[in-house]
């Protein structure tokens, strides 16, 4: 059974920081991994998905990483704002199955 | 509108109720997922759709829940009999290519 873990669980840092949010899973058997920001009570909004043949994704300030033999992906947040205050999410999306299965996700402070 | 819409976004019902929600994905999108969050917690699988067919459901989906998606367009998921329980974000989510949108999801809660 697929399982995604998410370090840290919350993590508050100075506005202008680089930072890095981790995600692990335990069967490398993926298709593709995609990370989502949640905002308080609302849906999820897609930021990159990575491919199981990529190595890493860039949109903006935003950088994913993917080593899928050794079940990681990170996700970096170079030059962090108070707007990027939410929970981040990680989920895998297993070969031979449409569902995505998600970690807990990372709550993120950016503190002004 | 090019997103997920969710209707309703908030569903207050008492125990033993009957509720239904409703998701229309994006315009062309074949595939459409259902998930349930509860605080705290990732989103969890409920069940799928390719177009009309319902291809894959969760051992989550008790008998109590049903959903459908008649004719590939929007889709709806009722609970009969809520209980307790059930109180959780109800999420709804659609693709066409490899990238899952997500809409804002319905928020019930069951007293």
């Amino acid at each position: 059974k697929q399982e995604v873990t998410q370090i840290p669980a919350a993590l508050s840092v100075p506005e202008g920081e680089n930072l890095v949010l981790n995600c692990s899973f335990t069967d490398s058997a993926i298709y593709n991994l995609q990370w989502f920001r949640q905002d308080p009570g609302k849906g999820l909004t897609s930021l990159l998905l990575i491919q199981s043949s990529q190595r890493e994704q860039t949109s903006g300030r935003l950088n994913a990483s993917l080593d899928k033999s050794s079940g990681r992906s990170t996700l970096y947040i170079a030059a962090s704002q108070p707007g990027d205050s939410a929970t981040y999410l990680c989920a895998v999306n297993e070969g031979g199955s449409e569902k995505l299965v998600f970690g807990k996700g990372t709550k993120l402070t950016v503190n002004p | 509108d090019t997103g997920v819409s969710q209707d309703p976004r908030h569903k207050i019902t008492k125990r033993g109720q009957n509720v239904t929600f409703r998701c229309d994905p994006i315009s062309e999108h074949n595939r459409l997922y259902w998930y349930r969050q509860t605080l705290g917690q990732g989103p969890e699988f409920l069940t799928y759709f390719q177009n009309e067919a319902q291809l894959e459901k969760s051992r989550l989906l008790s008998d109590r829940f049903s959903a459908e998606r008649p004719k590939g367009s929007f889709s709806t998921l009722e609970i009969q009999r809520t209980e307790q329980g059930d109180s959780a974000m109800y999420l709804c989510a659609s693709r066409r290519t490899l990238e899952a949108f997500f809409g804002q999801g319905t928020r019930l809660t069951v007293v």
